[in-house]
């Protein structure tokens, strides 16, 4: 089964820094997607960034960036120019291009706390 | 274009008795998916609907089910309350099919188990 780890409960960066979030995942499927997440607390989830494995081109969207290392299962998540808008919960997750098994795994999350 | 509305936003209900949680997704999205999101367990999948048909299923009792209508909107029902279904309960669409991309996701429904 596809999992997700996401080993930094917690971040801390200061405004205008920049900074990364790590995700490795588990999986024996070639064909996949890589999301990463944003949760603002008492607001709804809503896509960062998405990245196709079969790309070899990372992902950029604005200030948002991501390192995928297919043949290490890594997906990190860099954020430069942070802002304090930026605070959240960000979850990584894994989705499988196959039709049978195509729910999206999460990992526990990563906390993002922007300093002024 | 109107996001993922999930009602009720807040519900509190004692041991037994039983819920249900109604997702409108995205115009034109016609797959539906739901997931429980705790403090401990994170976001748990629960199950995916697609076309009025469970295309998928997680690793829940069988108390938790679900429902599509013909309009995409969906439903999903927890009966015999537990105080561990105490959690954020969250509806996502996309347009589905396979490979069809990201989930949408609502605000989601807050149940309090007493």
């Amino acid at each position: 089964a596809q999992t997700v780890t996401q080993s930094q409960p917690e971040m801390s960066v200061q405004e205008a820094e920049t900074v990364t979030l790590s995700c490795t995942y588990d999986t024996s499927e070639s064909d996949y997607y890589l999301f990463w997440y944003k949760q603002p607390p008492s607001r709804q989830m809503i896509l960062v960034i998405r990245q196709e494995a079969y790309k070899q081109q990372n992902a950029t969207e604005n200030r948002f960036s991501v390192n995928f290392q297919k043949a290490a299962k890594s997906f990190s998540l860099k954020i430069s120019d942070s802002q304090l808008g930026d605070a959240a919960m960000y979850f990584c997750a894994y989705r499988s291009a196959l039709i049978a098994n195509n729910d999206m795994r999460f990992g526990a999350g990563t906390r993002l706390t922007v300093k002024p | 274009k109107a996001g993922v509305t999930q009602t009720p936003r807040y519900l509190i209900k004692t041991r037994g008795q039983q819920v249900t949680l109604s997702c409108s997704p995205i115009s034109g999205h016609r797959s539906v998916s739901w997931y429980q999101q705790t403090p401990g367990q994170g976001l748990q999948f629960l199950f995916e609907y697609f076309s009025e048909t469970q295309r998928n299923k997680g690793n829940f009792p069988g108390r938790f089910s679900g429902r599509q209508f013909s309009n995409s909107r969906s439903e999903m029902n927890v009966s015999t309350l537990e105080l561990g279904d105490s959690a954020l309960y969250l509806c996502a669409s996309r347009k589905g099919g396979p490979n069809t991309g990201e989930l949408f996701f609502g605000e989601g429904s807050r149940l309090t188990v007493l």
